[in-house]
């Protein structure tokens, strides 16, 4: 069965703390997305990945195509950084829908 | 831009009711999803559709319907809503399903529910 797992699925930090987000999948993708979802409920992506490495401002994001794994790491956490983080890929088998498998989300709450 | 816009915000339906959920895009994407989100689980593809004039089911079709009459437009139909499909909708596009243009756009969500 083609599944998205993430850890954690809460985490609480203190600002300026280092974040790191866990994805992980079963099968072959062709490519995995991070995206953010505000306390409103609005998505937005973040990332795609196919392989190696992305940075955006203090967001950066990883991905093992071997070990089936990729990571978001949020440096200088801020309080604006609270949202729920959600990891989603494209299974190689996905067949002709070519349909995003999504996580269940890591929510993230960034004290002052 | 707008980008993907949806309306209503908020609806509540008796069971049995039916209704339309609106979604629009001005980015003249071809591809147009619609997701529902439950607590807990990771959003969950309803329909979908690779161009006007054609819809196709994802993962979760039963109890809805869709219609792609016009590009922009992508509606989602309950004809006759259940406890069940108490839920936060999302409607999302993309240029691709492939490639750097596969990223998808979603709009603000529609918050449905079913008494």
């Amino acid at each position: 069965k083609n599944e998205v797992e993430q850890s954690p699925q809460n985490l609480t930090a203190q600002e300026g703390e280092f974040i790191t987000i866990n994805c992980s999948y079963s099968v072959g993708i062709s490519a995995l997305h991070w995206l953010q979802q505000h306390p409103g409920g609005g998505i937005v992506s973040l990332f795609m990945l196919s392989s190696g490495k992305k940075k955006h401002g203090r967001l950066i994001a990883t991905i093992n195509i071997q070990e089936k794994h990729s990571s978001l790491h949020i440096t200088a956490s801020h309080p604006r950084d609270s949202a729920v983080y959600i990891c989603a890929v494209r299974f190689l088998l996905s067949g002709s829908a070519r349909q995003l498998t999504f996580g269940s989300g890591t929510q993230l709450t960034v004290l002052p | 831009n707008a980008g993907v816009t949806q309306t209503p915000k908020f609806r509540v339906l008796k069971t049995g009711q039916s209704m339309t959920l609106l979604c629009a895009q001005d980015m003249n994407h071809e591809y147009m999803y619609w997701y529902r989100q439950d607590p807990g689980m990771g959003l969950r593809l309803i329909h979908y559709s690779v161009g006007e004039g054609t819809t196709a089911k994802g993962e979760v079709p039963d109890g809805y319907n869709v219609s792609r009459l016009k590009k922009q437009n992508f509606l989602l139909g309950l004809e006759s809503a259940a406890p069940s499909q108490t839920s936060v909708y999302f409607c999302a596009s993309s240029l691709r399903t492939s490639g750097p243009q596969e990223t998808q756009y979603f709009g603000p969500g529609t918050r449905l529910l079913v008494l």
